[in-house]
């Protein structure tokens, strides 16, 4: 069965540094999303992207963010100058034409 | 701005019983309504999707059910199993986006 993936598993990096989460979803899905759980609150929704571009973004997703889609299979949110407070679990999801979306293991930032 | 919550935020419950987890929400423009459960440090499983156009939908021992005017879903889980115990995410399907709730942590003791 298809799934998404996502690189790293766990990624630590030390605050001011860049990180780039890389996902591959779903082959034939359209739209893509990043969401992220802080350790024992909801899943918050950050950025939507459709057709090469952002169809919707957050509060969160501050000029600190971008998301890329640099070929055919690959999805990335890169966060330029990470922050203690960016620690969290950062899960990819795709979908298709239904709209159910399929999210990947998520990737778990911790921000020393 | 959506809201939504879930309750109870957990429960404890003997093998065999059966359950409901509820969910409101409170703008009732909704697209959608997804399930999840989620075990503990792993990622998120879609368990049901609800389009807003239907009731409910039904997979195994799960039955979610929706009423999209009074802002309210119910997942029901038949003959709970030890291996049920996870956390159960509720999330109100926009146009894009997803809004998720809390989160019922669910504990099926044998």
């Amino acid at each position: 069965e298809p799934e998404v993936t996502q690189t790293p598993s766990h990624q630590v990096t030390q605050m001011g540094q860049e990180v780039i989460l890389r996902c591959v979803p779903i082959s034939n899905h359209l739209y893509f999303y990043w969401y992220r759980q802080i350790l024992g609150q909801k899943v918050e929704f950050l950025v939507s992207f459709y057709n090469n571009e952002i169809s919707e973004k957050s509060e969160i997703f501050d000029d600190q963010f971008s998301v890329e889609r640099p070929d055919g299979s690959n999805f990335t949110l890169k966060i330029r100058s990470t922050k203690l407070e960016d620690s969290a679990m950062y899960f990819c999801a795709s979908r298709g034409k239904i709209s159910e979306q399929y999210f990947g293991p998520g990737t778990r930032l911790t921000v020393t | 701005k959506q809201e939504v919550t879930q309750i109870p935020a957990a429960l404890s419950v003997p093998e065999g019983e059966n359950l409901v987890l509820n969910c409101s929400f409170t703008d009732s423009a909704i697209y959608n309504l997804q399930w999840f459960r989620q075990d503990p440090g792993k990622g998120l499983t879609s368990l049901l999707l609800i389009q807003s156009s239907q009731r409910e939908q039904t997979s195994g021992r799960l039955n979610a059910s929706l009423d999209k005017s009074s802002g309210r879903s119910t997942l029901y889980i038949a003959a709970s199993q030890p291996g049920d115990s996870a956390t159960y995410l509720c999330a109100v399907g926009g146009f894009q986006k997803l809004v998720f709730g809390t989160g019922t942590r669910l504990l099926v003791s044998p």
